[in-house]
């Protein structure tokens, strides 16, 4: 147990539909990563926040949006839905670089 | 552009052989994870280095950093079936904290066959 948590573990949604994908850090870590994990692209980095501020984005779509709350728990919200967002999304989290990542959830659009 | 190459990209062994495998760069990280991940779970770290020519040793697995910190290795002895996963490298930027972040190589899948 990495002490990241995730839900839900699955998700299946329509296309055009919009969820959302909750993370609870490890207790102390201030960074939380979001990454998407398909068949054919690997680990992909989309976004990161650190104590609550964004500090680095990677390959997230404008349909896709995250926040870090003040408790440091964040949400990865994506909308409009299309058939190619079926993925792993996982979250991970660190404080001064050993990186732990949670048991991901795993979306199917429809 | 690819930043971090792991091969090979598949590797199918019998149990008891040893194996290594690889993740190389043409950049320069200030540290390099691996980890194992298993299907539809999330990636487990096994080790974190940080030096160049950096070796860590867990049990049966074995670690290199390269001198360069642009590449590292992972051997096993006597490989188990529960050595069976993905193993991905991970180069890390950054000097920790708010502007740490990394970059991963797509993976080795090992099957370790009884």
């Amino acid at each position: 147990d990495s002490g990241v948590t995730q839900t839900p573990k699955h998700l299946i949604t329509a296309t055009g539909q919009r969820v959302t994908l909750r993370c609870s850090p490890r207790s102390g870590d201030l960074s939380v990563y979001w990454y998407q994990q398909s068949l054919d692209q690997g680990l992909q980095f989309l976004i990161q926040y650190y104590n609550g501020e964004e500090r680095a984005k990677g390959n997230i779509l404008e349909r896709f949006s995250a926040q870090q709350f003040p408790d440091l728990h964040s949400e990865l919200n994506l909308s409009s839905l299309e058939l190619g967002d079926s993925a792993l999304y996982f979250c991970a989290s660190s404080l001064e670089g050993d990186t732990f990542f949670g048991p991901g959830t795993r979306l199917t659009v429809l | 552009t690819q930043l971090l190459e792991q091969s090979p990209q598949f590797l199918s062994i019998q149990e008891g052989e040893n194996l290594t495998v690889y993740c190389n760069s043409s950049s320069v990280f200030s540290s390099l994870q691996w980890y194992r991940q298993e299907p539809g779970e999330g990636p487990v770290l096994l080790v974190t280095v940080v030096t160049g020519g950096e070796v860590k040793k867990l049990k049966r697995l074995t670690f290199q950093f390269g001198d360069a910190r642009k590449d590292s290795s992972l051997h096993i002895t006597a490989a188990q079936p529960g050595d069976t996963g993905l193993y991905l490298c991970a180069g890390g930027r950054g000097s920790g904290g708010s502007n740490y972040k990394l970059t991963f190589g797509k993976g080795t899948l090992l099957t370790v066959n009884p």
